[in-house]
C-alpha cells in the first residue's frame, strides 16, 4: 500500500520561503509510471494544483505560481519537494502531496487523476 | 485556464436518496475528468478517472458519465458514510483545475 506523508514547518514568515517534503513509502518513485505532486487547499476554499514531477526530474507547473515555485526530486530518499519562495498570507493552506496516475497514447500523455494523496499538512503564514 | 463550475453547490439528501452532480468545463476535454470525496480533516479520496472509470475499492453506488464539457457523479443510494463534499477535476490541458465543490448534506 502506497502512503505519502508531508513534513516541514508549519509557520513560516512573510517573504521567506515555505519548504515541505514527501516521504513516500511501500512504493518507490524512481519505477516510473507516476507523476509526483503538490496540490494546496486554503481554509474552506477548494483544491489548487501546484505542480508536478517525474522521477526524471521533468516538471509541470501552475503558471499562477511558477515564478515562486520550485518541485524537486530525490530519488536515493524516496522523497520529493516543495519550495515556494516569497510567501504571503495568500498562502497560508493546508498542504497535500499525492501520485499522480500517468496515461500515455498516440505521442499524448496525461495524468488522468491522483489516486494516493498524504494527510495533508497546515502551513500558515505570518509574522 | 479551464474553468470547472459544479452545481449544485450543496444538495441535502436522506440516505437511500438518487444524488446527482454536475460538473461543467468552460472548453471540451475529452474524457479526462475525475471526482473526489472529501470529508472534512481529510485528504481528498478518488473516486472516478476518465469521466467514468471507478477507481479501485470504491463501491458500485458511484458511477461517472460525460465527455467533453458536461459530465455528472451519481451516487445511486446514499449511504450514511456518504455524506461529503465532492471535486471535479480537468486533467485535459495545463493547469489542471478542480470544481469548486459540492457539498452533500444530511436532509
Amino acid at each position: 500500500q502506497v502512503q505519502l506523508q508531508e513534513s516541514g514547518p508549519g509557520l513560516v514568515k512573510p517573504s521567506q520561503t515555505l519548504s515541505l517534503t514527501c516521504t513516500v513509502s511501500g512504493g518507490s518513485i524512481s519505477s516510473g509510471g507516476y507523476y509526483w505532486s503538490w496540490i494546496r487547499q486554503h481554509p474552506g476554499k477548494g483544491l489548487e494544483w501546484i505542480g508536478y514531477i517525474y522521477y526524471s526530474g521533468s516538471t509541470y507547473y501552475n503558471p499562477s505560481l511558477k515564478s515562486r515555485v520550485t518541485i524537486s526530486v530525490d530519488t536515493s530518499k524516496n522523497q520529493f519537494s516543495l519550495k515556494l519562495s516569497s510567501v504571503t498570507a495568500a498562502d497560508t493552506a493546508v498542504y497535500y502531496c499525492a501520485r499522480g496516475l500517468l496515461y500515455c497514447s498516440g505521442g499524448s500523455c496525461y495524468v488522468p487523476a491522483f489516486d494516493y494523496w498524504g494527510q495533508g499538512t497546515l502551513v500558515t503564514v505570518s509574522s | 485556464d479551464i474553468q470547472m463550475t459544479q452545481s449544485p453547490s450543496s444538495v441535502s439528501a436522506s440516505v437511500g436518496d438518487r444524488v446527482t452532480i454536475t460538473c461543467r468545463a468552460s472548453q471540451g476535454i475529452s474524457s479526462w475528468l475525475a471526482w473526489y470525496q472529501q470529508k472534512p480533516g481529510k485528504a481528498p479520496k478518488l473516486l472516478i478517472y476518465a469521466a467514468s472509470s471507478l477507481q479501485s475499492g470504491v463501491p458500485s453506488r458511484f458511477s461517472g458519465s460525460g465527455s467533453g464539457t458536461d459530465f455528472t457523479l451519481t451516487i445511486s443510494s446514499l449511504q450514511p458514510e456518504d455524506f461529503a463534499t465532492y471535486y471535479c477535476q480537468q486533467a485535459n490541458s495545463f493547469p489542471l483545475t478542480f470544481g469548486q465543490g459540492t457539498k452533500v448534506e444530511i436532509k
